[in-house]
C-alpha cells in the first residue's frame, strides 16, 4: 500500500524558513517523480515543484522560484522541500504527491495527508 | 485565478446524474490529458480519472470522464451521499511548463 506522510509544517514569521519532509513507503521510491502541491485555506490546488526519480531534474512554479528547493533521498525514501524567505501568501497545506511515472508531466496517483504551513507575525 | 475554469458548485439528489465541466486552452486541455481528483474536505485529494477517461482500480464506473477540444467534463451517475466532495480537474500546461488546476467544484448531494 502506497503511503506518503508529510511533516515539518508549523507557524513561521514572514522572512523565515522551514523544511518539509515526506516519508514514502509501499513502492520503489526512486522509480517515480514526486511533487509538492499546495492548497491555501479555502482555495484550490496549486502546483509548487516536481523532482525526477533520480533527483537530477527539478522545476519550480514562478511563485516560489528562487525561494524553495526540492530534494530527495532515495536511500531513505524521503522527499523534502526547503522553503526560505517565506511570505504570507505561502500559507497553505502542502501535499506530497507521487507521479504515476518517472516524468512529472504525468498525473499524480497518490497524495499524502498534507502539512499546514502558516506564515504570520 | 485558476488556469482551468470550473463551476464553483454543483448539486443533485441521490440517484441523479451530475456533470462538472472544466474549460481550458490549447496549451493545456487542448494538448494534454485531463485528470480529475476528488477531495473530501479535510482529507487528501484522491485520483478519480486519469488520461481523460480512465478509472484507477477501485473507482466505481459511476464516474466517467470525457474531453473534447479544450474542454473536459466529469459525469457522476447514480449520485450517492458519499460523493459529496470537492472535485478538481488538472492538465499539464505546455505554456506554463507546469500543472494547471481548476478552481474546484463543490458537489452537494441534496
Amino acid at each position: 500500500e502506497v503511503q506518503l506522510l508529510e511533516s515539518g509544517g508549523g507557524l513561521v514569521q514572514p522572512g523565515g524558513s522551514l523544511r518539509l519532509s515526506c516519508a514514502a513507503s509501499g513502492f520503489t521510491f526512486s522509480n517515480y517523480a514526486m511533487s509538492w502541491v499546495r492548497q491555501a485555506p479555502g482555495k484550490g490546488l496549486e502546483w509548487v515543484s516536481p523532482i525526477s526519480g533520480s533527483g537530477g531534474s527539478t522545476s519550480y512554479a514562478d511563485a516560489v522560484k528562487g525561494r524553495f528547493t526540492i530534494s530527495r533521498d532515495n536511500s531513505k525514501s524521503m522527499l523534502y522541500l526547503r522553503m526560505n524567505s517565506l511570505r504570507a501568501e505561502d500559507t497553505a497545506v502542502y501535499y506530497c504527491a507521487k507521479h504515476a511515472h518517472d516524468f512529472w508531466t504525468g498525473y499524480y496517483d497518490y497524495w499524502g495527508q498534507g502539512t499546514l504551513v502558516t506564515v504570520s507575525s | 485565478q485558476s488556469v482551468l475554469t470550473q463551476p464553483p458548485s454543483a448539486s443533485g439528489t441521490p440517484g441523479q446524474r451530475v456533470t462538472i465541466s472544466c474549460s481550458g486552452s490549447r496549451s493545456n486541455i487542448g494538448s494534454n490529458y485531463v485528470n480529475w481528483y476528488q477531495q473530501v474536505p479535510g482529507t487528501a485529494p484522491k485520483l478519480l480519472i486519469y488520461g481523460n477517461n480512465r478509472r484507477p482500480s477501485g473507482v466505481p464506473d459511476r464516474f466517467t470522464g470525457s474531453k473534447s477540444g479544450t474542454s473536459a467534463s466529469l459525469a457522476i451517475s447514480g449520485l450517492r451521499s458519499e460523493d459529496e466532495a470537492d472535485y478538481y480537474c488538472a492538465a499539464w500546461d505546455d505554456s506554463l511548463s507546469g500543472w494547471a488546476f481548476g478552481g474546484g467544484t463543490k458537489l452537494t448531494v441534496l
